[in-house]
């Protein structure tokens, strides 16, 4: 069975601090992984990577994959109160009928106070 | 832009009672999925399908069931409702050949 955990659970920080969020996870065939964020309602696409690109970088935010440690790192330097939110790891199933079926970790609450 | 809508964002049932919960897509994408998201559990896959008629259970499929008569449409079907359901319900829809699912704004259904 697939498994992704995702660390720390929760985190507050003021703003302008760097913050990095944790994703490690345990897949029978891996092909991606991918973080979303999600605010008030519905989680919004940010970030996949694959064994041919394992980092990516939009702004403020980067992200970081590594194969060896099973584990990938998302990055935020000089958050803002609108980073606030829920980051959720995930990564897909790759095989038979279920192929492309996403695990997903419990996610980290992050919480930026001005 | 992919576009996926759900019937309520509230909705307010009573134990026992029978609820639909409705998610439409606005292009041909066969994978459809259903999540509940609860605090500290993350998302949590129900049901998925991946063609008209076709559907598999996912991680936490019991006391639910799901429809699929068109493409566009998936259904997830609450056949005697209980507090233990009351969570977010969040549609999503796989494009094409990318692992990348995108979400509706979810449901937030509360059990009486």
């Amino acid at each position: 069975e697939d498994k992704v955990v995702q660390s720390p659970l929760s985190l507050v920080v003021h703003e302008g601090d760097t913050v990095t969020l944790n994703c490690s996870y345990e897949v029978t065939n891996f092909r991606s992984l991918l973080w979303y964020k999600q605010e008030k309602k519905a989680p919004t696409f940010l970030f996949m990577l694959t064994s041919s690109g394992i980092e990516k970088k939009s702004g403020r935010l980067s992200s970081i994959l590594d194969k060896k440690e099973l584990s990938s790192i998302l990055n935020i330097t000089a958050t803002q109160t609108g980073d606030s939110a829920i980051y959720l790891c995930a990564v897909p199933y790759a095989g038979g009928t279920s192929y492309g079926k996403l695990t997903f970790g419990q996610g980290t609450i992050l919480t930026v106070h001005p | 832009d992919v576009k996926v809508t759900q019937s309520s964002r509230y909705l307010v049932k009573r134990t026992g009672e029978k609820v639909f919960l409705e998610c439409v897509q606005d292009m041909d994408h066969e994978n459809m999925f259903w999540y509940r998201q609860d605090p500290g559990l993350g998302l949590r896959l129900i049901y998925f399908s991946y063609d008209v008629k076709m559907k598999e259970k996912g991680d936490i499929p019991e006391g639910y069931s799901v429809s699929r008569e068109k493409k566009e449409r998936f259904s997830l079907i609450l056949e005697s409702a209980s507090t233990n359901q009351t969570s977010m319900y969040l549609c999503a829809i796989r494009t094409g050949g990318s692992d990348t699912q995108y979400f509706g704004p979810g449901t937030r259904l509360t059990v009486l």
